[in-house]
């Protein structure tokens, strides 16, 4: 059972240039989402999907797009990369079903550097 | 909207003693859900221990224990018998029940354990 796969593991990309970052479930979770980790700053919600074709933003997501076209996969784009997007970024899912007691299960993030 | 607030960047502990993390949040809501994660340096996070607001008894994971203060609305972390596998960076985090269920974290406290 792999759980959460977040594809790559370390980016680094130059200013303006654009890029996907990957997420894979195979737990058939319903709730999927996209967080940044900042130093000091804790993790923050950047778009998240309570199911196929649904999608919503979260607390940062400009400069970041998603989509939801399956239940297993939900991608997240950086549509021209700035030096600020530059953090660890970690996919995470869980059951929507008795949702607030449903713990988010996490990928192992990635490492974007912005040049 | 709600937060939540780790006010320890930082806290150490000597191995095989007992050290508490503190977190306290603000939220409007009655029921919602509390969780502590555990981020060791290989970046994984990793679920320690989760508490329903709705339940006055205090959860309790082996050495990992928190006390749930509903009406201070604090939610602290007591590990004992720390060992030095408990290194880590420690998260507290709020689940609350409105729409998307969004998971809010605080800024984190760095335990550093001493052999």
């Amino acid at each position: 059972n792999a759980g959460v796969t977040q594809t790559p593991k370390f980016q680094v990309l130059k200013t303006g240039q654009s890029m996907t970052l990957q997420c894979a479930q195979d737990m058939n979770h319903e709730y999927m989402s996209w967080y940044r980790q900042d130093p000091g700053m804790g993790l923050r919600l950047i778009h998240y999907s309570v199911g196929a074709g649904i999608t919503d933003q979260g607390e940062v997501p400009n400069g970041y797009n998603v989509s939801r076209s399956t239940t297993e996969d939900f991608p997240l784009r950086l549509l021209s990369a700035a030096p600020s997007q530059t953090s660890v970024y970690f996919c995470a899912s869980s059951y929507s079903r008795g949702l607030g007691n449903s713990p988010l299960h996490f990928g192992n993030g990635t490492r974007l550097t912005v040049t | 909207a709600q937060t939540v607030t780790q006010s320890q960047p930082e806290m150490s502990v000597q191995e095989a003693e007992t050290v508490t993390l503190s977190c306290t949040y603000d939220t409007s809501e009655s029921d919602y859900y509390l969780f502590w994660y555990k981020q060791p340096p290989s970046r994984q996070m990793i679920l320690v221990i989760r508490q329903e607001a709705y339940k006055q008894q205090n959860a309790t994971e082996n050495r990992f224990s928190v006390n749930f203060q509903k009406a201070a609305k604090s939610f602290s972390l007591k590990i004992s018998d720390s060992q030095l596998g408990d290194a880590a960076m420690y998260f507290c985090a709020y689940r609350g029940m409105e729409y998307g269920n969004k998971l809010v974290f605080g800024a984190g406290t760095i335990l550093r354990v001493k052999s």
